[in-house]
């Protein structure tokens, strides 16, 4: 167990409609991150927030959005859901900022949202 | 941009045998970090082993070690002794030092156990 929890473990919806993952960090943790698992794009880094800010975007599309809340669990929203949004999508968590010359900043993935639009 | 490659997509093992999983990247940088993520069928990433692209010694966590080639960006997993809770599919990746944290992944590897 990596300490970072994800709900709901799996999500059934249909095309247009919106949800909402929610991810909780490892104590202590200030940053998270999401990524996206699907077949055809491998994993790709969505966005990644820390103590509260946006700090780096990836290839996440504009109907796809994020937060990251006082208390640091963060919520991935996705909109207007199309057929090829069906994937696996994990939240991790680390401690803080990779600085340059620093220390490893290694992050830890929680047990993913199964998404499957219909 | 950064890219990982890990051009086996399966391999198989004998149990108690030792295997090698191949990984290269590409990266004009020159301080960075790598990784092995190891994903069984529950689908929980779990992290393998790190190397700091800084440190010469190759880093090695009980029957997991790494070859680490900083010339020719090649980081390889050996897995000694191999078990039947091995099997899973096995991520390579990388993290800049500088520019953000965000981890690059290669397509990954199957690996089989066979008894």
């Amino acid at each position: 167990d990596s300490g970072v929890t994800q709900t709901p473990k799996h999500l059934i919806t249909a095309t247009g409609q919106r949800v909402t993952l929610r991810c909780s960090p490892r104590s202590g943790d200030l940053s998270v991150y999401w990524y996206q698992q699907s077949l055809d794009q491998g994993l790709q880094f969505l966005i990644q927030y820390y103590n509260g800010e946006e700090r780096a975007k990836g290839n996440i599309l504009e109907r796809f959005s994020a937060q990251q809340f006082p208390d640091l669990h963060s919520e991935l929203n996705l909109s207007s859901l199309e057929l090829g949004d069906s994937a696996l999508y994990f939240c991790a968590s680390s401690p803080g900022l990779a600085l340059p010359g620093g220390p490893t900043d290694t992050q830890y993935f929680g047990p993913g949202t199964r998404l499957t639009v219909l | 941009a950064q890219t990982v490659t890990q051009s086996q997509p399966e391999m198989s093992v004998q149990e108690a045998e030792t295997v090698t999983l191949s990984c290269t990247y590409d990266t004009s940088e020159s301080d960075y970090y790598l990784f092995w993520y190891k994903q069984p069928p529950s689908r929980q990433m779990i992290l393998v082993i790190r190397q700091e692209a800084y440190k010469q010694q190759n880093a090695t966590e009980n029957r997991f070690s790494v070859n680490f080639q900083k010339a020719a960006k090649s980081f390889s997993l050996k897995i000694s002794d191999s078990q039947l809770g091995d099997a899973a599919m096995y991520f390579c990746a990388y993290r800049s030092a500088e520019y953000g944290n965000k981890l690059v992944f290669g397509a990954g590897t199957i690996l089989r156990v066979k008894s």
